[in-house]
């Protein structure tokens, strides 16, 4: 497994700002991915960190709204722009052990938005 | 912490039983199976996997059923404790990709002292 890091692990932020949630791995990992999750519902994946490139994003998630930053193989960002209350949910970041497709998750970053 | 799962389906067990906790999953064509274990205010813990050539795995006190037929997977929790009491949640990956998991709505799980 991996020990995954994130911050910050929750924030209170107005409408129409902008809050970018870190993702540290304590080891090198091939993938990264940024899901949400919204009050009492699943996980959904927004996009792909990849390393070196653009994020690949899953539908209804677009650059513009959710960029992401891979510089490295253990570290990645998640900006949520231009927030409104719709964006309240908690934000996972995860990475994968490609050979075996296991999945690890952060902790989480607990959004609220007023 | 905040809680998560407000809405979920609920399983209630005393504790030292046996708990079954089920997920349906939707495509034929998924390969791969993980269940997942999330506690208030925490991110999802990986529990168990179980590859689609399989039809049943063991842990340290969980079991997990595949049975393709149906497209049903169970994850069985033996002598259930206090500290079982999570949301559960199953996800799938299909075979035409190479990571991207799909979630389950989830499953609350409580466990009577």
């Amino acid at each position: 497994s991996a020990v995954i890091s994130q911050k910050p692990s929750r924030d209170i932020c107005q409408r129409g700002t902008s809050l970018t949630i870190q993702c540290q791995v304590d080891s090198q990992v091939t993938m990264m991915f940024w899901y949400r999750q919204q009050p009492g519902q699943s996980l959904t994946l927004i996009a792909t960190a990849n390393q070196g490139s653009e994020a690949t994003y899953e539908s209804g998630f677009v650059i513009d709204k959710f960029p992401i930053s891979r510089p490295n193989l253990t570290f990645s960002t998640l900006t949520v722009s231009n927030m409104s209350p719709e964006d309240s949910s908690i934000y996972l970041c995860s990475v994968g052990l490609s050979v075996l497709n296991e999945q690890y998750f952060g902790p989480g970053t607990r959004l609220t938005v007023t | 912490g905040e809680s998560v799962g407000l809405h979920l389906p609920t399983l209630s067990v005393q504790e030292g039983d046996n708990s079954i906790i089920n997920c349906a999953y939707s495509n034929s064509a998924s390969d791969y199976f993980i269940w997942y274990k999330q506690e208030s205010g925490k991110g999802p813990q990986f529990i168990i996997d179980i590859r689609s050539n399989m039809d049943k795995r063991q842990g340290q006190r969980v079991t997990v059923l595949l049975n393709k037929t149906v497209k049903h997977l169970s994850l069985q929790i033996a002598a259930t404790q206090p500290g079982d009491s999570a949301v559960y949640f199953c996800a799938e990956k299909r075979r035409d990709s190479s990571y991207k998991l799909i979630f389950g709505s989830g499953t609350r799980l409580l466990v009577r002292p």
